[in-house]
């Protein structure tokens, strides 16, 4: 089956820096890639995706990249906000309907 | 639209002890997935479901057992529990790309 490895798992920002955080997925064949994000004691949302034919995405401060061939994707977060602090799960989906998560990324913003 | 409705949101229970977590969705969505998460172990999937009347197993199946009797119910079972099935879990549903999740439910076993 799949298998997702994220980094780091935890990162610390200051606000208005940029953070960046890293997954590798083991199987070619999958080709969905979303991030949730998870506040303290709430469920997890999607903040954005990507799918194999794209190599990146943006929306406002968040961006994505993926690398095919080397099967590895990114999340990209720019002038970080206190607000932005949070778990973030990268995930990938192979076969046709479930997704495989990482183990997650804490990110904290300090003022 | 209520979305993901997770059913209870904490209970205790003492080992040995059955219980039954329901998801319910309203969205009309084929796929339904049960998370557990642990602290340092993101969200780890136990069983699903592609459709009304299908279940499969997932990467931590043990322990637990699943229906799938309406296409807007997906019921997790705990026969007899252990302490190490403590955690939170997690229903999901989706039928495009997003997964919309419940709010959780928090299980504790003494």
């Amino acid at each position: 089956g799949e298998n997702v490895e994220q980094h780091p798992s935890t990162l610390s920002v200051q606000e208005g820096d940029s953070a960046v955080i890293k997954c590798t997925y083991s199987d070619s064949a999958s080709n969905y890639f979303p991030w949730y994000k998870q506040e303290l004691g709430k469920r997890p949302q999607l903040i954005i995706d990507i799918r194999s034919n794209v190599g990146e995405k943006k929306d406002q401060r968040i961006a994505v990249t993926l690398n095919k061939t080397a099967k590895h994707f990114s999340l990209h977060i720019t002038e970080t906000q206190p607000e932005d602090s949070a778990v973030y799960f990268c995930a990938a989906q192979s076969g046709y309907s479930t997704l495989t998560f990482g183990k997650g990324t804490m990110l904290l913003v300090s003022p | 639209n209520a979305g993901v409705t997770q059913t209870p949101k904490f209970r205790v229970l003492k080992t040995g002890q059955s219980m039954t977590l329901l998801c319910a969705q309203d969205m009309n969505h084929e796929y339904m997935y049960w998370y557990r998460q642990d602290p340092g172990m993101g969200l780890r999937l136990i069983h699903y479901s592609v459709g009304e009347g299908t279940t499969a197993k997932g990467e931590v199946p043990d322990g637990y057992n699943v229906s799938r009797l309406k296409k807007q119910n997906f019921l997790l079972g705990l026969e007899s529990a252990a302490p190490s099935q403590t955690s939170v879990y997690f229903c999901a549903s989706r039928t495009g790309a997003e997964a919309f999740f419940g709010q959780g439910t928090r299980l504790t076993v003494v």
